[in-house]
């Protein structure tokens, strides 16, 4: 299975900091996704980042796609109490079907 | 902004019944899919559906498991015997097109099952 696994499970920060979160996945992939979820919400697109690009930015968000690892981060600069959800990784290969991991829980706290 | 909308949002229901959860998918979407998340875990993929047909399905989705188009709005996912082990919230989701090589999934707010 080529589905992420995002790390770390949870996250706490401060209004106004950082917040990274990381997937990895085990097979070469077309596509990565990051989604969103709020408690008890459907996910949320994000970004999307094909495998041929390394890094792409969307408003606070920058995502980066290392290929040659296996993995990606998601960043959120300057985060918002309104930030706090759990952030999944969605990878597709050869049906394009979205494979989700686990997810990063992140809380920020005002 | 074109929303996928399921229904019901909440569904209890006794081991061994039948369940039909509906979904409503973007109008001008033609791929549509069924995922589940088991409270705190990961989403899990169960069925895709295109062109009138089951285009691809995990282990998951066995023979308990059914998806119908029955007309040109409504996706639904049938479980004919309820197992405790269903209860999860159950993911409608739908797509434009991977054309593009991309596929970026819309979905709805999710429809709970608990199985007593």
């Amino acid at each position: 299975s080529q589905q992420g696994e995002e790390d770390p499970q949870a996250l706490s920060i401060q209004e106004g900091e950082n917040a990274t979160m990381n997937c990895s996945y085990k097979t070469s992939i077309n596509n990565l996704q990051w989604y969103r979820q709020n408690s008890g919400r459907g996910l949320v697109h994000l970004i999307l980042i094909r495998s041929n690009e390394r890094e792409k930015h969307s408003g606070r968000l920058r995502v980066t796609l290392d290929t040659s690892k296996k993995s990606s981060s998601l960043l959120i600069t300057a985060s918002r109490a309104a930030d706090t959800a759990s952030y999944f990784c969605a990878t597709d290969k050869g049906s394009y079907i979205p494979t989700f991991g686990r997810g990063t829980s992140l809380i920020v706290h005002p | 902004e074109p929303e996928v909308t399921q229904t019901p949002s909440h569904q209890v229901t006794q081991m061994g019944q039948e369940v039909i959860l509906r979904c409503v998918p973007i109008s001008n979407h033609l791929y549509f899919y069924w995922y589940r998340q088991i409270l705190g875990q990961k989403v899990e993929f169960l069925v895709s559906f295109y062109n009138n047909e089951i285009s691809e399905k995990s282990e998951i989705f066995d023979d308990q498991f059914s998806v119908e188009r029955p007309d040109g709005s409504n996706f639904t996912l049938k479980i004919r015997s309820t197992k405790l082990e269903d209860s999860a919230m159950y993911f409608c989701a739908s797509s434009r097109d991977v054309s593009s090589g991309a596929n970026v999934l819309t979905f709805g707010a999710g429809s709970r099952l608990t199985v007593l």
